[in-house]
């Protein structure tokens, strides 16, 4: 499987608290990405990145932010955390040659917000 | 605009009968690429086939087989034999040659009954 990681894989927190969620990677791929799943919904992408410091939205951006500094580090924050950001968000790498490669997805980060 | 539809939203087999499930996808695009990925109880998501729009051979993988019909829109996934083991939820997706993104099914639930 590809070397990815993601911290931490349980997190509850309060209404309004803010909230960062780190994706790891040591396979070099130049995109990294950030999904929620939900039920009913599949999965949605929130934001992604093609490059260090090269970031765009994706289909339900609103509410979060993302960073990425090094190649191998995508950070999500949940600038003040809502109820109806409670989810299952999970990281994906992908573009290892070109942006229509695989994602391969890491395990997942549990987020209730109560 | 991508769009992809698994109307199946679960379905229950008793373990060795035959199962397919069902992908139709939208697209404008006349390069594309078509995915599936399993995600099993314990919540990761596992990357199982890749197929481009210019490849309709169909595929086989021990007791996993994809259709892929451009005349239809559909990619279909069979499992011959099921076994208890591949109780899951599926999930197909399409991504387009211009856009840098995933786009997810609802997923359907498989359940595999000994």
């Amino acid at each position: 499987d590809a070397g990815i990681t993601q911290s931490p894989r349980h997190k509850v927190t309060e209404t309004g608290t803010p909230v960062t969620l780190r994706c790891h990677q040591t396979e070099n791929h130049r995109y990294m990405y950030w999904y929620r799943q939900d039920p009913g919904h599949g999965l949605r992408l929130i934001h992604y990145s093609y490059g260090v410091k090269d970031t765009d939205k994706g289909e339900v951006s609103d509410g979060y932010s993302v960073s990425r500094s090094k190649t191998e580090d995508f950070l999500l924050t949940l600038e003040s955390a809502t109820s109806s950001q409670t989810s299952v968000y999970f990281c994906a790498i992908g573009g290892l040659a070109d942006r229509t490669d695989t994602q391969y997805f890491g395990p997942g980060t549990r987020l209730t917000v109560l | 605009a991508q769009k992809v539809t698994q109307a199946q939203t679960e379905i229950s087999v008793v373990e060795k009968e035959d199962v397919t499930l069902d992908c139709v996808y939208e697209t404008r695009d006349t390069t594309y690429y078509l995915f599936w990925y399993k995600q099993p109880p314990s919540g990761e998501l596992v990357f199982l086939i890749r197929r481009n729009s210019f490849d309709e051979q169909n595929e086989i993988s021990g007791r996993y087989s994809w259709n892929f019909q451009k005349s239809t829109s559909s990619f279909n996934f069979t499992i011959t034999a099921s076994q208890v083991v591949d109780s899951a939820v599926y999930f197909c997706a399409l991504s387009e040659y211009n856009t840098d993104k995933l786009i997810f099914g609802t997923g359907t639930r498989l359940q595999v009954f000994p």
